[in-house]
């Protein structure tokens, strides 16, 4: 099983918002960050150092993080965010990196 | 631009070994650390493992599953990353991706079978 917990599915409707989480005990110590990737893609890095956003990301795209459990919300869900979401973080060691098994995230 | 990309996937047997490639551009490639990243098919992302810049020391890290057989090099006079992959076993079918985790390869796909 992996360091990083996520739900692996969650609907959102269209214009909505939506909150996907990502739990595991090295987020006490380390940020996560998160990467959008559609089928057939490679990754996108959506948000780094738990709140950041790269340049050319929209602004619904949101992170935080408390305690064990960082966040990554979306504010008014677009069509072209269907996706899954990959948390990633160090592991347990701190040359060990990790990615959470993912969220799929579809919007109605 | 920076522009990530990966050859050297293909067909190989269990026991196998192969050597994958990513070629950077666009990037002061001797200033940074790159990772190898994997995805099963059908699976989420497997962190493989990394290498640092050579001025910070240039020591590699990996993921248990692929420790011991599995080393991740880097030529900066022509700013290539390469992953060596030896005992290739079944588990390691996945298309392998190099990343500076700002920016990724296409990725190049890596199938184990007898």
């Amino acid at each position: 099983s992996s360091e990083l917990a996520q739900d692996p599915a969650v609907s959102v409707a269209l214009g909505q918002t939506v909150r996907i989480t990502c739990q595991g005990d090295s987020l006490r110590r380390y940020y996560a960050s998160w990467y959008q990737q559609k089928p057939g893609q490679a990754p996108v890095l959506v948000i780094y150092d738990a709140n950041k956003r790269p340049s050319g990301i929209p602004d619904r795209f949101s992170g935080s993080n408390s305690g064990s459990t960082a966040s990554l919300t979306i504010t008014g869900a677009q069509a072209e965010d269907e996706a899954d979401y990959y948390c990633h973080s160090r592991g347990s060691g701190i040359n060990h990196l990790v990615f959470g098994p993912g969220t799929r995230v579809t919007v109605l | 631009e920076v522009q990530l990309v990966e050859s050297g996937g293909g067909l190989v047997k269990p026991g196998g070994s192969l050597t994958l490639s990513c070629a950077a551009s666009g990037v002061t490639f001797s200033n940074v650390w790159m990772s190898w990243v994997r995805q099963a098919p059908g699976k989420g992302l497997e962190w493989v493992g990394r290498i640092k810049s050579k001025t910070e020391g240039g020591t590699t890290d990996y993921a248990a599953p692929v420790k011991g057989r599995f080393t991740i090099s880097r030529d900066d006079s022509t700013n290539t990353l390469f992953l060596q992959m030896n005992s290739l076993k079944t588990e390691d079918t996945a298309v392998y991706y190099c990343t500076t985790w700002w920016f990724w390869g296409q990725g190049t796909l890596v199938t184990v079978s007898s």
